[in-house]
């Protein structure tokens, strides 16, 4: 199993340009999420899903949008990037009896 | 609202020593508790958890309590050594709530931990 993926690992955005960061799991989780996590900070929850077709808003959703059309995949897209959206993204999936898994992170930079 | 802090945002300790890292929780209704540990440019690793049924669960070299009366958790890390040097959260979940609830991880600050040779 390759656990939880994103793609990509890196990225430089400009202001007002659009991106989705894709996350992928492998282990039939039913719970996803997305967190920002910026210097010196704590994980900081951006969206979750509890399934297929269930999406909810996190601590910090704005500027963010998800949707969840399979199992397998959780991507998160960024509407219109700002420079405080700049921070080290991760994603995390789960079972309702189990740890989170998280995948490596996706570092942005918005300019 | 819900939220999961810590008392002490950084920990320095000698090789050898024990380590013990806190973090408060207000909501009431988490029953499934989990520390992770970050180490430097990756992702969160599961370390060891706990369900609100227990006080005390052991793992290797670590061990987590937990006080529901004072909605408070901790890790003792025995006879620290240099790799375990890394930030450490705490994570709650409330696994009985209803709506989407029970699928929101929520983590707390984060304690970094350095381990002095």
């Amino acid at each position: 199993n390759a656990g939880v993926t994103q793609t990509p690992k890196f990225q430089v955005l400009k202001t007002g340009q659009s991106m989705t960061l894709q996350c992928a799991q492998d282990m039939n989780h039913e719970y996803m999420s997305w967190y920002r996590q910026d210097p010196g900070m704590g994980l900081r929850l951006i969206h979750y899903s509890v399934g297929a077709g269930i999406t909810d808003q996190g601590e910090v959703p704005n500027g963010y949008n998800v949707s969840r059309s399979t199992t397998e995949d959780f991507p998160l897209r960024l509407l219109s990037a700002a420079p405080s959206q700049t921070s080290v993204y991760f994603c995390a999936s789960f079972d309702r009896n189990t740890e989170a898994f998280f995948g490596q992170g996706t570092r942005l930079t918005v300019v | 609202g819900e939220s999961v802090g810590l008392h002490l945002p950084t920990l320095s300790v000698q090789e050898g020593d024990n380590s013990i890292i806190n973090c408060a929780y207000s909501n009431s209704a988490s029953d499934y508790f989990i520390w992770y540990k970050q180490e430097s440019g990756k992702g969160p690793q599961f370390i060891i958890d706990i369900r609100s049924n227990m006080d005390k669960r052991q793992g290797q070299r670590v061990t987590v309590l937990l006080n529901k009366t004072v909605k408070h958790l901790s890790l003792q890390i025995a006879a620290t050594q240099p790799g375990d040097s890394a930030v450490y959260f705490c994570a709650e979940r409330s696994q009985g709530a209803g709506g989407t609830s029970y699928g929101k991880l929520t983590f707390g600050q984060g304690t970094i931990l350095t381990v002095h040779p």
